[in-house]
């Protein structure tokens, strides 16, 4: 079975602080894919990245960045010098090529930043 | 060019009554995915189409839940009769054609259902 877990329900922070984002994943499938969405108060579900299983390379896109790592399970997601636009839920997701082809998501985190 | 659209963006209805929600996929897009969302669950697939055919509908709750796609540019999802734990955000999404269920899924804005 896969499962993704996003073990910070909510997380406060002050303008301008770094915060990391956490996803750890579980899948038996040895090609998957890894995504991070933001959801801000709107409602709709925003793509952020998509990630392949044999990609470990970290990405940066202007004040976001995303660490994956294989050997933890784990494609966390660090916002640099926070701002009250990224106050959102974010949620991480997976998808195995495998047996079970469905993207699994994570409950979300609550990200509030604060003025 | 327009995003996924979905109708309406709220509904509020009594337990019983049968509720449909609708949704326009991206021009283009062959998969088309309904979820649901509710705090305690997160989201969870109910169902997709790959060219209008139901691939999948393992997450649909029960035989309350129906889902179809008469054609490419549109989507029905029917709660009858609806219950107040069918209470939820319902999001609408697709994804363009190819391999591509691991493809970047496009998602509607929701629609909110109370069920009282």
């Amino acid at each position: 079975a896969q499962k993704v877990t996003q073990a910070q329900t909510e997380i406060s922070v002050v303008e301008k602080e770094d915060v990391t984002l956490d996803c750890v994943y579980e899948t038996r499938d040895t090609t998957y894919y890894l995504f991070w969405y933001k959801q801000p108060p709107s409602g709709e579900l925003v793509f952020l990245i998509r990630r392949n299983s044999f990609d470990e390379q970290n990405e940066i896109s202007g004040r976001y960045s995303w660490n994956f790592q294989k050997s933890t399970s784990s494609f966390n997601f660090t916002i640099t010098a926070s701002q009250v636009v990224d106050s959102a839920v974010y949620v991480c997701a997976l998808i195995g090529q495998g047996g079970s082809e469905k993207l699994v998501f994570g409950k979300g985190t609550k990200l509030t930043v604060n003025p | 060019d327009a995003g996924v659209i979905q109708s309406p963006r709220h509904e509020v209805t009594e337990m019983g009554q049968e509720v449909t929600l609708r949704c326009k996929p991206i021009s283009g897009h062959d998969y088309l995915f309904w979820y649901r969302q509710t705090m305690m669950r997160g989201l969870e697939l109910l169902i997709y189409f790959n060219n209008n055919v139901p691939i999948d509908d393992s997450g649909m709750p029960e035989d309350r839940f129906s889902a179809k796609m008469p054609n490419a540019s549109f989507s029905t999802l029917k709660i009858q009769p609806s219950e107040p734990r069918d209470s939820a955000v319902y999001f609408c999404a697709s994804s363009p054609p190819s391999t591509l269920i691991y493809n970047e899924q496009f998602f509607g804005p929701g629609t909110r259902l109370t069920v009282l």
